[in-house]
């Protein structure tokens, strides 16, 4: 079975570009959540999706970062514009559903820098 | 809030040796989920072993096992017949347990480097 997708696996650009870090979860979870992973934070999450709906963004560190889960299979986040400190590995991760306790699987991360 | 402290920001262990990771945590639930992840440097956040709260028996998988102790809110993992590929960061994590308005929200320690030396 395919595990939770993410692209780009690396992604540079310059300050004040937009990006966009694309996420696509187990086929039938019904839970996506974002994190950032930091040296200096460790992992963070940002936002939490159940059923596409955004359930808890309080992680989400301003107005700059944006997240939308237009369907069950795709989710994405966009910054924009960026900054040298959204330079981060960015990971999506999902699970069967909001309120079961099984384990969370994770993508293989996006690492972004931002120049 | 739930905090998890992971107070060895290295480790490191001969090959086929025991090497033990520790983590404490702070909460006031009496229901949640502990779990170590495995972070080698090819970057995929790997699930090693979980554990449940209200179970007391302390969860194995292979040469992976934890030491679960609930009052002193403790969940150490014991790596026996340590192997190269076991070399990673690893992650200690707390998990609310998903129910009624809480929908398991998992938080991370600062992570161990494990180095396992041949």
């Amino acid at each position: 079975d395919a595990g939770v997708i993410q692209s780009p696996r690396h992604e540079v650009t310059e300050m004040g570009q937009e990006v966009t870090l694309r996420c696509k979860p187990i086929s039938g979870h019904n839970s996506l959540f974002w994190y950032r992973q930091t040296m200096m934070r460790g992992l963070e999450l940002l936002i939490y999706f159940n059923n596409n709906v955004p359930i808890d963004d309080s992680g989400m560190p301003e107005d700059r970062f944006s997240a939308k889960m237009p369907n069950a299979s795709f989710s994405t986040l966009k910054i924009q514009p960026s900054e040298p400190r959204d330079s981060a590995v960015y990971f999506c991760a999902s699970r069967p559903d909001s309120y079961s306790n099984q384990p969370q699987h994770f993508g293989d991360g996006t690492r972004l820098s931002i120049l | 809030a739930q905090t998890v402290t992971q107070s060895q920001p290295e480790m490191s262990v001969q090959e086929a040796e025991t090497v033990t990771l520790s983590c404490t945590y702070d909460t006031s639930e009496s229901d949640y989920y502990l779990f170590w992840y495995k972070q080698p440097p090819s970057r995929q956040m790997i699930l090693v072993i979980r554990q449940e709260a209200y179970k007391q028996q302390n969860a194995t998988e292979n040469r992976f096992s934890v030491n679960f102790q609930k009052a002193a809110k403790s969940f150490s993992l014991k790596i026996s017949d340590s192997q190269l590929g076991d070399a990673a960061m690893y992650f200690c994590a707390y998990s609310t347990f998903a129910g009624g308005t809480s929908y398991g929200k998992l938080t991370f320690g600062q992570g161990t480097i494990l180095t396992v030396h041949p």
